[in-house]
């Protein structure tokens, strides 16, 4: 069961330079989620896909920017890359909840780092 | 419990003992709640949940606990072992939003052998 696959794990970047992270799962779930985490703090809300072909931003979108034109993948890119964009990345996925509240899942991230 | 700034609140057991970790949540109109626990290199991984019909959920040595009142959340982790020693947090869907998450900072807990 691969869940919620992210690649790369690990990547070093400099200042001004682009690129995508990518999210891909296998569990067929409507809602896909990227966030940040920063040492000693909670995941941030970049932003979500409600399904293929809707995307809505979260808490700290700037400087980001995603698609989702498949129910199983949701790449996040980094267009000039920023040292206040040093983290771990993490994509999560739920299903549809039905108005109950599902929980969400996640790959094990990106560590990015940028210099 | 939960705290701002760089240093995650700590909690260290001994092999064997049980566990309490909290958690004060914000918005008084979230009805779900989760726990999740995070090994160091490793994404979070779902623990348990509870809706906020509930008071008390158990699950496999985990046990969570709801007080609306208050709005606090408890894990227990009966028995804790070695293996549990990771960062541990709640999350709440952000005002009553099925699907958006807000999650707090994290306890880190360590159990000695």
């Amino acid at each position: 069961n691969a869940g919620v696959t992210q690649t790369p794990k690990f990547r070093i970047l400099k200042i001004g330079q682009s690129m995508t992270l990518q999210c891909t799962q296998d569990m067929n779930h409507n809602y896909m989620y990227w966030y940040r985490q920063d040492p000693g703090m909670g995941l941030k809300l970049i932003y979500y896909s409600v399904g293929a072909g809707i995307t809505d931003k979260g808490e700290v979108p700037n400087g980001y920017n995603v698609s989702r034109s498949t129910t199983e993948d949701f790449p996040l890119r980094l267009e000039l890359a920023a040292p206040s964009q040093t983290s771990v990345y993490f994509c999560a996925s739920s299903p549809r909840d039905r108005g109950l509240g599902q929980p969400q899942h996640f790959g094990d991230g990106t560590r990015l780092s940028i210099l | 419990g939960e705290s701002v700034g760089l240093h995650l609140p700590t909690l260290s057991v001994q092999e064997g003992d049980n566990s309490i970790i909290n958690c004060a949540y914000s918005n008084s109109a979230s009805d779900y709640f989760i726990w999740y626990k995070q090994e160091s290199g490793k994404g979070p991984q779902f623990i348990i949940d509870i809706r906020s019909n509930m008071d008390k959920r158990q699950g496999q040595r985990v046990t969570v606990l709801l007080n609306k009142t208050v709005k606090h959340l408890s894990l227990q982790i009966a028995a804790t072992q070695p293996g549990d020693s990771a960062v541990y947090f709640c999350a709440e869907n952000s005002g009553g939003s099925n699907y958006k998450l807000t999650f707090g900072k994290g306890t880190l807990l360590t159990v000695n052998p």
